[in-house]
């Protein structure tokens, strides 16, 4: 059963502290997205690749975030430092890519806190 | 501008019961649209997608949906509820164009009662 996977399930850290948040999409899947999602805001989508190639980051903070894919197996979202304000549930989502809209499959999230 | 648009943030319903959710969009043509649920915890399941071609789609678990033109909405339904479709559920629009952006609506929360 094919999934994506995200590390760490939960974080808590202080305010100021670097975290990176870990993603492995599907095999084969060359379309990776990041959401953040919290009550005020819902979902937003910050970034997402293309063949390891950044399509679009214009939802993402550039001052503090960053979203990389080092290989095909791995994408990474980074902030440094981070801030209370980034309290949220940050989802990673792949998608085959083979067409427009396919279906983009999501991991289970990881939960940050930031105090 | 791009929205989605859910008017009901939280609705209960009782098991066995018929549920409507509704979905309104603002877009300039019509865009690809899709509905997708988030049980406890989890990430986001595909329910259902329309593109084009008959405008009742049937999607997993028993949901189905209506696309209106005329109307803007894509509204979710589900004949007879059972206790395990307790979840948030949002509805999501894209453009018809090389760009893999969704835009998601607030969410509807569905509490089953037994």
């Amino acid at each position: 059963d094919a999934r994506v996977t995200q590390t760490p399930r939960h974080k808590v850290t202080e305010m100021g502290q670097e975290v990176t948040m870990r993603c492995q999409p599907i095999l084969g899947h060359n379309t990776v997205f990041w959401y953040r999602q919290t009550m005020m805001q819902g979902l937003e989508l910050l970034a997402y690749f293309r063949n390891r190639a950044p399509l679009d980051d214009s939802g993402m903070p550039k001052d503090r975030f960053s979203a990389e894919m080092p290989d095909a197996t791995l994408a990474t979202l980074k902030i440094q430092p981070s801030e209370p304000r980034d309290s949220a549930v940050y989802f990673c989502a792949s998608d085959p890519g083979r067409s427009f809209y396919n279906e983009q499959f999501f991991g289970p999230g990881t939960r940050l806190t930031v105090l | 501008a791009q929205s989605v648009t859910q008017p009901d943030i939280h609705i209960t319903v009782s098991e066995g019961a018929s549920l409507e959710l509704r979905c309104n969009y603002s877009y300039g043509a019509t865009p690809y649209l899709f509905w997708y649920v988030q049980s406890p915890g989890q990430g986001l399941q595909l329910l259902l997608k329309y593109f084009s071609g008959d405008t009742l789609v049937q999607g997993i678990k028993g949901f189905e949906a209506e696309f209106k033109r005329s109307q803007s909405s894509f509204n979710l339904r589900k004949p007879s509820v059972h206790w395990s479709d307790a979840a948030e559920y949002f509805c999501a629009v894209g453009p018809r164009s090389n760009d893999y952006k969704l835009s998601f609506g607030a969410g509807t929360t569905v509490t089953v009662r037994a």
